[in-house]
């Protein structure tokens, strides 16, 4: 079966920075995303790897080992604002197209 | 501000009830997903439509039945529904079904089921 682990919680301090990690176990892997939703509100798109490395995008940034089957979310100089549930996803791909896979969340808190 | 929009934003509804969820995308998108997400778990994909197709059906109950009219609107029609059913309602769409193409989410309608 196709699985994914990332921690439920992860607390840290304004100014801080955090790393949360997404193991993954699947066939057909493609490509890993991430997602921020902040209660009530609508998952948004952070960022998409399907290579191997660090992609950066401001304050966050995403990295792929392909060959760990592992990756993570970083979040560099914390903001209250950013207290949000993650959620990895993987993209699989089979005979029939592609397919999305998304993890339990990380429930980000921050604290001042 | 998402271009998916999702009415009502909350639901309450005793378990003989019918009701309908709408979900309307402004993007031009060809794709639609239904997804249900419980406290603590993964969100769980219930139907993809590709251009008012559906592609894909998750072994859903019945008792949750998708209708797209067109590639704008996606509905999903509820009825005798169990408390279990509880839950986060998101709507999401994609230029492409099934691809790479990020997917972009609506802010979900908050299910009670009595």
């Amino acid at each position: 079966g196709q699985s994914l682990e990332q921690p439920s919680e992860v607390t840290a301090v304004e100014g801080a920075i955090v790393q949360i990690n997404c193991t993954y176990q699947t066939s057909g892997f493609y490509g890993l995303s991430w997602y921020q939703q902040h209660d009530g509100g609508a998952p948004t798109f952070l960022s998409y790897n399907a290579l191997d490395g660090l992609e950066e995008t401001g304050r966050f940034s995403s990295f792929l080992s392909r060959s760990d089957s592992y990756g993570y979310l970083l979040l560099q100089e914390l903001q209250m604002k950013d207290s949000a549930s993650y959620f990895c996803a993987v993209i699989l791909r089979n005979t029939g197209g592609f397919k999305t896979i998304f993890g339990a969340g990380t429930r980000l808190f921050v604290k001042a | 501000e998402t271009g998916v929009t999702q009415t009502p934003r909350h639901l309450v509804m005793g378990m003989t009830n019918k009701k309908s969820l709408k979900c309307e995308q402004h993007l031009g998108h060809n794709a639609m997903y239904w997804y249900k997400q419980s406290a603590k778990k993964p969100l769980e994909l219930m139907f993809v439509y590709s251009l008012e197709e559906r592609v894909e059906n998750n072994s859903v109950p019945s008792r949750f039945s998708p209708e797209c009219p067109n590639s704008s609107h996606l509905f999903l029609h509820l009825h005798t529904l169990q408390p279990e059913d509880s839950a986060l309602y998101l709507c999401a769409s994609s230029l492409i079904a099934e691809s790479t193409d990020t997917q972009y989410f609506g802010p979900g309608t908050r299910l009670t089921v009595l």
